[in-house]
């Protein structure tokens, strides 16, 4: 199956720096990438997903990149604000035989951000 | 809107105690699923309901029992829980979970914290 794994564990960032998470996969079949951010006691909250026929997304500070042949992509965070601090989940999904739907999560990366 | 509700927010239930939380979406999703959240880990995956029929339960022991009234509602009814079960349970809805089609965007819930004593 599917195994994503993520780094790094915790980042800690000042505020306007930008921040980098990366991931990666081992499933060549998988071909949804979706970043979740899970603030303390809430449920995740999708903040931008990528899919394998694109190699960039943008949304305002935030923006995904895929490297297919690596197998790897990464989340960049620009400007970061302290409210950016959360824990945050990267994901992986329509490999081979798992593509009802299952997402296979990296183990998270604590950011924080100092004001 | 990409809303999915959730309740009760939390929950403290007696090992011999029987529970069920309640998960509704209104976007017109046709799969739904049941994720349990441990401290400091990632969501794990426990059942999923595509077209109002479970399609996976990934080894979920039989005291958890998901039921799919409806398109719109999801229950996970809870009978002799463990200590070992206390975590966070996500809800979670997709337009579709079917195999061979893209995956689509899972939008989850902020989840019923639950404690079992």
């Amino acid at each position: 199956g599917e195994n994503v794994e993520q780094h790094p564990s915790t980042l800690s960032v000042q505020e306007g720096d930008s921040a980098v998470i990366k991931c990666t996969y081992s499933d060549s079949a998988s071909n949804y990438f979706p970043w979740y951010k899970q603030e303390l006691g809430k449920g995740p909250q999708l903040i931008i997903d990528i899919r394998s026929n694109v190699g960039e997304k943008k949304d305002q500070r935030i923006a995904v990149t895929l490297n297919k042949t690596a197998k790897h992509f990464s989340l960049h965070i620009t400007e970061t604000q302290p409210e950016d601090s959360a824990v945050y989940f990267c994901a992986a999904s329509g490999g081979g035989g798992t593509s009802y739907g299952k997402l296979t999560f990296g183990q998270g990366t604590i950011l924080t951000v100092h004001p | 809107d990409t809303e999915v509700t959730q309740t009760p927010k939390h929950l403290v239930m007696g090992m011999t105690n029987k529970k069920s939380l309640k998960c509704e979406q209104h976007m017109g999703h046709r799969a739904m699923y049941w994720y349990k959240q441990k401290a400091k880990k990632p969501p794990e995956l426990m059942f999923v309901y595509s077209y109002e029929k479970l399609s996976i339960n990934e080894s979920v022991p039989s005291r958890f029992s998901p039921e799919c009234p409806n398109s719109s509602l999801l229950n996970l009814h809870l009978h002799a829980l463990q200590p070992e079960d206390s975590a966070l349970y996500l809800c979670a809805s997709s337009q579709h979970a079917e195999t061979g089609i893209s995956p689509r965007e899972q939008y989850f819930g902020p989840g019923t914290r639950l404690t079992v004593t």
